[in-house]
C-alpha cells in the first residue's frame, strides 16, 4: 500500500489557469511534507511543511498542510508553460531522514 | 554556487557487469542520500549517510548494491552483476543539517542491456 498518494496523476491546462495538486500521506510518526518540481533532470525543492494550517508561498506557488486530514495541496495560479513538469510530494517520518515519495502529478500547461 | 554533481550522467552496462556511480554533494553538507527512480515513478529511497556513517540502508534492493562515503564527502554507489531490472535513474541528494531540505543532483541514467 502506497504511503504517499498524489492526485491527479496527470493534468492538462491552458496558460493562465489555476491548478490544485493533492497529496495525502501516512500519519505514523510524521515529521514533514515536502514538494519538489521535476523537469527532465533533478527534482528542485519548492516547499517544506511541518505545521498545520500555515500557508507557504513563493510567487505564484503556494502550499498548505492539514495534519488533521493528513493531506497537503500545492496551488499554482496564472500557470505558464514553464510550469510544465512533474510535481512530487514526499513525506519524512521520525527515525530516518529518508524521503518517501508519491508517484507525482504530471502537469502540462498549453499555450 | 555548485550544486550536487553526479557522474557519469549516462551509463550503459551489459548484464553481469559491475558499475560504480559517483556523487559529489554540496560542500559541507552532512547528510547524503541515494534514490532510485524508475520511469514514470517517484524516487525510491536506497540508503543514506550522516557524514561517513551509513545510518539506513533499508532500501537497497539486494546484496548486489553497496554504497560508501569513506571520508564523509563524496559517495559511491556500486552495483555488482547488474541485471536488467537495475535500469533506472539513480539520484543523489544532500542536506546541510539533519532533517533539512534535500538538494538533488541531475542523476545517472543506468541502462543494463
Amino acid at each position: 500500500e502506497d504511503k504517499v498518494v498524489q492526485s491527479p496523476l496527470s493534468l492538462v491546462v491552458h496558460e493562465g489557469d489555476t491548478v490544485t495538486l493533492n497529496c495525502s500521506y501516512e500519519v505514523t510518526n510524521f515529521r514533514s511534507l515536502l514538494w519538489y518540481k521535476q523537469e527532465k533532470k533533478a527534482p528542485t525543492f519548492l516547499f517544506m511543511l511541518t505545521s498545520s494550517g500555515i500557508e507557504k508561498k513563493s510567487g505564484r506557488l503556494s502550499s498548505i498542510l492539514d495534519k488533521k486530514e493528513l493531506f497537503s495541496i500545492l496551488n499554482i495560479t496564472a500557470t505558464q508553460t514553464g510550469d510544465s513538469a512533474v510535481y512530487l510530494c514526499a513525506e519524512t517520518q521520525g527515525g530516518s531522514e529518508k524521503l518517501v515519495f508519491g508517484k507525482g502529478t504530471k502537469l502540462t500547461v498549453n499555450p | 554556487g555548485a550544486g550536487v554533481s553526479q557522474s557519469p550522467r549516462y551509463k550503459v552496462a551489459k548484464r553481469g557487469q559491475d558499475v560504480a556511480l559517483r556523487c559529489d554533494p554540496i560542500s559541507g553538507h552532512v547528510s547524503l542520500f541515494w534514490y532510485q527512480q524508475a520511469l514514470g515513478q517517484g524516487p525510491e529511497f536506497l540508503t543514506y549517510f550522516q557524514n561517513e556513517a551509513q545510518l539506513d540502508k533499508s532500501g537497497l534492493p539486494s546484496d548486489r548494491f553497496f554504497a560508501e562515503r569513506p571520508e564523509g564527502s563524496v559517495s559511491t554507489l556500486k552495483i555488482q552483476r547488474t541485471q536488467q531490472e537495475d535500469s533506472a535513474v539513480y539520484l543523489c541528494a544532500s542536506s546541510a543539517t539533519e532533517w533539512g531540505k534535500q538538494f538533488f543532483g541531475p542523476g545517472t541514467r543506468l541502462t543494463v542491456l
